[in-house]
């Protein structure tokens, strides 16, 4: 696989479920981002990692939880979520240093109900 | 990071040149002007960016005033799978992990 890949594409969960997103990049890349997208709203920048190390959390509620085990690897976990989270969850990569060219992969789509 | 200020819209006929414009007048001699789209229910794609000169790539040209508060974002022959909303984004020459994205320009491209 080539790129930014993310699993799982769309995910339907409970308030009280608990689930993670996942995110791989085949870039050689060493920062990886998560971002927020909800409806007619810009885009926002919810959690930074660059050199596996945690250097950016834009005031993201403890509901979402990164981890970045490797260079490679980027999860969110997610447990009692609120409706109003219900958005297009993006994962990014880019080389440290090339910040601003970012890649992107499809994200998912994610429901609470 | 300056402010920009792009169209809402627009359309372009396909296999025509796409001319998409910018307008950031407060932008400081160290920051670069970026490009992004977003096609329909996928992540965003970096295009291009610049600083002063003319620049191109495989997908497009970006063309910046002498004065740099403006800038234009060329597709030379639009297809249908460039239907996307395009976004200009200033940032500080030394990069930023934060990509502001507004509002950007819809562009269809019309068969």
């Amino acid at each position: 696989e080539t790129g930014v890949t993310q699993t799982p594409r769309h995910l339907v969960m409970g308030m009280t479920n608990k689930k993670s997103l996942k995110c791989e990049q085949h870039l050689g890349h060493n920062a990886m981002y998560w971002y927020k997208q909800s409806a007619k709203k810009p885009l926002e920048l919810m959690f930074v990692y660059s050199l596996e190390e945690r250097v950016e959390n834009n005031s993201v509620p403890s509901r979402f939880s990164p981890e970045c085990p490797n260079s490679s690897h980027l999860f969110l976990h997610l447990h009692t979520l609120q409706p109003e989270d219900s958005a297009l969850y993006l994962c990014a990569s880019s080389l440290e240093g090339q910040q601003s060219e970012q890649f992107f992969g499809p994200g998912t789509r994610l429901t609470v109900l | 990071d300056a402010k920009t200020t792009q169209p809402t819209s627009m359309d372009c006929a396909e296999g025509r040149a796409a001319n998409l414009p910018c307008n950031h007048s407060t932008i400081s001699g160290n920051e670069y002007v970026y490009w992004y789209r977003q096609i329909h229910s996928q992540g965003p794609q970096y295009i291009i960016h610049g600083l002063k000169n003319n620049e191109t790539n495989e997908m497009a040209s970006l063309i910046i005033t002498e004065d740099r508060k403006s800038s234009t974002l060329i597709l030379p022959h639009a297809t249908l799978r460039d239907t996307a909303v395009y976004y200009c984004i200033v940032i500080h020459g030394a990069g930023s992990y934060q990509l502001t994205f507004g509002k950007g320009t819809k562009l269809s491209v019309i068969p």
